[in-house]
């Protein structure tokens, strides 16, 4: 089953701190994050392995929390080139090499 | 230099026909994925193919035939091309488990 993601749209001005969540009904071995911009191929953000673990990306990073089977994505102070739909990628335990994505997440950032 | 190349880029053909898209990377790559986006930007994984060895076969109609002649290459065929199948197809590719994966910059399939 597909991952959840929220919120489904958000706008926000340059600046501004967002944080996009991805939840899994399923036990999850690793989650990936990914951006799109329209037109163009999704383009990989990060990856976390294990429960609890957070990784940075500039001013990007991500948690993992095994336990709940969540992700959280949090972007700050944000720049036009955040702008983008945000997938998360979720591969279950026993079902690797097969990365599910999210329902997507549209951020759009305004001067 | 292009690490996933798919193509044509653009794909517009009418109901019935049978068309091909082609992917190739150039990252060294062990693992070559098909994944379909619809119009609602759904991404959803078609097959995943291993050194030339299919892995991954999610519920695809049989009119999908996905080869791989090596482990550079993977291709997608289908037949008999019905309206459901317009979408935008990527092809994608990972090194091993536990990394990223490159997307190609997709074919857009419309089907008249």
């Amino acid at each position: 089953q597909q991952p959840v993601q929220s919120p489904q749209a958000v706008i926000l001005r340059e600046g501004e701190d967002a944080v996009i969540n991805c939840s899994s009904s399923k036990a999850l071995y690793s989650v990936h994050w990914y951006r799109q911009k329209h037109g163009e191929a999704p383009v990989f953000l990060m990856i976390l392995l294990k429960g609890g673990e957070q990784k940075g990306h500039d001013k990007i990073s991500a948690s993992f929390n095994e336990k709940k089977q969540q992700s959280s994505l949090y972007l700050t102070a944000s720049q036009l080139s955040y702008s983008g739909t945000y997938f998360c990628g979720t591969e279950a335990r026993g079902a690797t090499n097969k990365l599910i994505f999210g329902t997507g997440t549209l951020l759009a950032v305004q001067p | 230099d292009t690490a996933v190349s798919q193509t044509p880029k653009y794909l517009v053909t009418q109901m019935g026909n049978d068309k091909s898209i082609k992917c190739e990377q150039n990252l060294g790559h062990d693992t070559m994925y098909w994944y379909k986006q619809d119009s609602k930007k759904f991404l959803k994984i078609m097959f995943s193919y291993n050194n030339k060895e299919l892995i991954i076969n999610e519920t695809v109609p049989n009119r999908f035939s996905p080869k791989s002649p090596d482990k550079a290459h993977l291709n997608l065929h289908i037949n008999s091309l019905e309206l459901g199948d317009s979408a935008v197809y990527f092809c994608a590719s990972s090194h091993k488990q536990r990394q990223g994966y490159t997307f190609g910059s997709g074919t857009r399939l419309t089907v008249v």
